[in-house]
């Protein structure tokens, strides 16, 4: 079946710098990607969708120059959270479909700690 | 404004037991609906997928079932086992939109 790979799936990082999450589509080409975050017992929270080539469409609330998307490709899209303070510890977790008719696949989420 | 409802929040059962999980939408104007289940720690993993066309889709022990008039959809676990304890998320995607609107989950917890 598709998979979707995400890295690192945690990270623990100091107050004020900059993450990087990787997620890529191994076996299909991901025309659409969405981010989302999940707090503890909570049910997703969509951030942003993005499609290859353009730029992220951001969900109303959410600062698109501290949570910075790139799409660069079919298979990839980035999310780097800059500046990250204590309250942007979070699951983040990036999913991805080749078309609105196909499932939608996600990765395994990475647990973001900053201290 | 499309909201998705799964009840129950929890179930317990016993090893062995059929089990219904329940999901109803408020906007029947549905492209198609997706179960999910989640593990602790994890992503999302896609269990069926339904189209609006379609009534119900199959897929070993599972199966589900979509009444998009009423805004129903059922997801049947047969034969439960242990190793199908997690949280059960149910998603509608809107005609005309890229965005899935995910139910709070059903925990399941299966007992041996």
């Amino acid at each position: 079946g598709a998979v979707v790979s995400q890295h690192p799936s945690w990270v623990i990082c100091k107050s004020g710098t900059s993450v990087k999450i990787e997620c890529r589509s191994l076996d299909f080409q991901a025309t659409t990607m969405f981010w989302y975050r999940q707090f503890p017992k909570q049910s997703l929270m969509l951030m942003a969708t993005s499609n290859e080539g353009s730029k992220a469409t951001y969900e109303q609330g959410v600062e698109k120059d501290k949570f910075l998307i790139n799409h660069a490709s079919l298979t990839l899209s980035t999310l780097t959270v800059t500046s990250a303070h204590p309250e942007d510890s979070s699951f983040y977790i990036c999913s991805a479909w080749d078309s609105r008719d196909s499932p939608l696949h996600f990765g395994n989420g990475t647990r973001l700690t900053v201290t | 404004k499309q909201e998705v409802t799964q009840i129950p929040a929890a179930l317990s059962v016993p090893e062995g037991e059929n089990l219904v999980l329940n999901c109803s939408f408020t906007d029947s104007a549905i492209y198609n609906l997706q179960w999910f289940r989640q593990d602790p720690g994890k992503g999302l993993t896609s269990l069926l997928l339904i189209q609006s066309s379609q009534r119900e889709q199959t897929s070993g022990r599972l199966n589900a079932s979509l009444d998009k008039s009423s805004g129903r959809s059922t997801l049947y676990i047969a034969a439960s086992q242990p190793g199908d304890s997690a949280t059960y998320l149910c998603a509608v995607l809107q005609g005309g939109s890229e965005k899935l609107v995910f139910g709070k989950g059903t925990k399941l917890t299966v007992n041996p």
